[in-house]
């Protein structure tokens, strides 16, 4: 069973703030993608990263993937009150058109 | 370009009544999927469509969900008879891209009661 682990499960900070969230597996990916889902809504695609070693930058939103392509950092920078959602990886298995999602993180930024 | 379309957005029933739901994808978009969303989790894939053909069906409770995508277009998904733990979120997402990118709509938020 295709595991992707992703922490924490839950973040509440400070406007300002920086903050990090991990995902973490022992697949391999072919890709691996970066969802934000806001309340009543459906999870809109942020960012796609493909080669290991991966940096792609979203204004103040920063995404590596790992080497390996088994995992993936989500970097946030300065955070708004306007950040505040539930942050999904997930990870494409090759060949199958199949995504494994992360457990998500709740983050909440206060102003 | 139009979005993932699904309705309704929300639908309250009891226990053991049925309920449908309806996704149109992205124009083009050959490949369909189902999630069951709990609150505050990642989605779980219920079914996968590739055209009209499911591809992967494994996690689809299928005593009591059915899903038929017949012209390869749109899709629907049924749930009879409903159970109180089908309370949750179900989405549709479409892909028709490189990289396995999937693109959601807005869900349908189910209450049984």
């Amino acid at each position: 069973t295709q595991l992707l682990e992703q922490s924490p499960q839950f973040l509440s900070i400070q406007e300002g703030e920086n903050l990090t969230v991990y995902c973490n597996s022992s697949s391999v990916f072919s890709s691996l993608q970066w969802y934000r889902q806001e309340p009543g809504e459906g999870p809109v695609l942020l960012v796609t990263v493909v080669t290991g070693g991966e940096v792609k930058k979203l204004k103040r939103l920063t995404f590596q993937f790992g080497d390996a392509r088994k995992d993936s950092s989500l970097h946030i920078t300065a955070a708004q009150p306007g950040d505040t959602g539930l942050y999904l990886c997930a990870g494409a298995l090759s060949n199958t058109g199949k995504l494994i999602f992360g457990q998500g993180t709740t983050l909440q930024v206060k102003p | 370009e139009a979005g993932v379309a699904q309705s309704p957005r929300y639908k309250i029933i009891e226990k053991r009544q049925s309920v449908a739901f309806w996704c149109n994808p992205i124009s083009g978009h050959a490949t369909l999927y189902w999630y069951q969303q709990i609150l505050g989790q990642g989605p779980k894939l219920l079914i996968q469509f590739q055209n009209n053909g499911v591809v992967d069906d494994s996690q689809l409770p299928k005593d009591r969900f059915s899903a038929e995508r017949l012209k390869g277009v749109d899709s629907t998904l049924k749930i009879q008879p409903a159970k109180l733990e089908d309370s949750a979120v179900y989405l549709c997402a479409s892909s028709g891209t490189s990289y396995n990118e999937q693109f959601f709509g807005p869900g349908t938020r189910l209450t049984v009661l």
